[in-house]
């Protein structure tokens, strides 16, 4: 699976969108991009996945760049439930490959 | 929630024993998949059940071992344990083909302590 590179942390305020980036310049064209999330301690939770058009969810928007090589995870109205781990995996074998995702903390 | 449901949720072992643990699937689907997160970590890829057979394993030695039954519900089975086992133990389902490329739905885990 191609590799991902996401910051490690960002801060966002409540109440306003989340825009979480994610780099994956050597994705394949069979290659899906995934997101889920982590709050502590619990299992990962899907939030959205596409392939080359743009996709939203009750949860999320993501916003996938002509070439590929890169998305946005957009949370429209963060809220402090909305604090955790954020993975960005781009996926074509059975397994999901987690690398460190980013830490994002929304502040009251 | 995701229907996904995983027991126990907490353990503690000694080194050298025998563990399982036990996932239930989301109702409907036939894959479960096993991961493994080690303290700070994103979650490894430990193997694959579809229709009861292994679809896939990740790089964990043979002492990690796994059953899914007729009803999809599975088993993660570590035998001599290390230390460097201990860890949460995520289950993921799906409503698979062999392919298995549709979208996994995690429990909560069972978080392992070995001493």
């Amino acid at each position: 699976d191609a590799k991902t590179t996401q910051p490690p942390s960002m801060d966002c305020a409540e109440g306003r969108a989340a825009n979480l980036p994610c780099n994956h310049s050597t994705i394949s064209g069979n290659e899906y991009v995934y997101w889920y999330r982590q709050i502590h301690s619990q299992g990962p939770q899907y939030i959205i996945h596409g392939l080359k058009n743009n996709e939203t969810n009750e949860m999320a928007s993501l916003i996938i760049t002509e070439d590929r090589k890169s998305s946005t995870l957009i949370l429209p109205h963060a809220t402090l439930r909305d604090t955790a781990v954020y993975y960005c995996i781009v996926r074509v074998a059975r397994a999901l490959t987690f690398g460190s995702g980013t830490r994002l903390q929304v502040q009251p | 929630e995701t229907g996904v449901t995983q027991s126990p949720t907490h353990l503690i072992k000694t080194r050298g024993q025998q563990v399982t643990l036990r996932c239930s699937s989301q109702s409907g689907h036939n894959t479960v998949s096993w991961y493994q997160q080690a303290l700070g970590q994103g979650p490894q890829f430990i193997f694959q059940y579809y229709r009861e057979e292994e679809n896939g394993r990740g790089n964990f030695p043979p002492r990690f071992s796994g059953l899914q039954f007729p009803n999809y519900s599975s088993e993660l089975n570590v035998n001599a344990l290390e230390l460097d086992d201990s860890a949460l133990y995520l289950c993921a389902s799906s409503l698979g083909s062999k392919a298995a490329q549709e979208t996994q739905y995690f429990g909560p885990g069972t978080r392992l302590l070995v001493l």
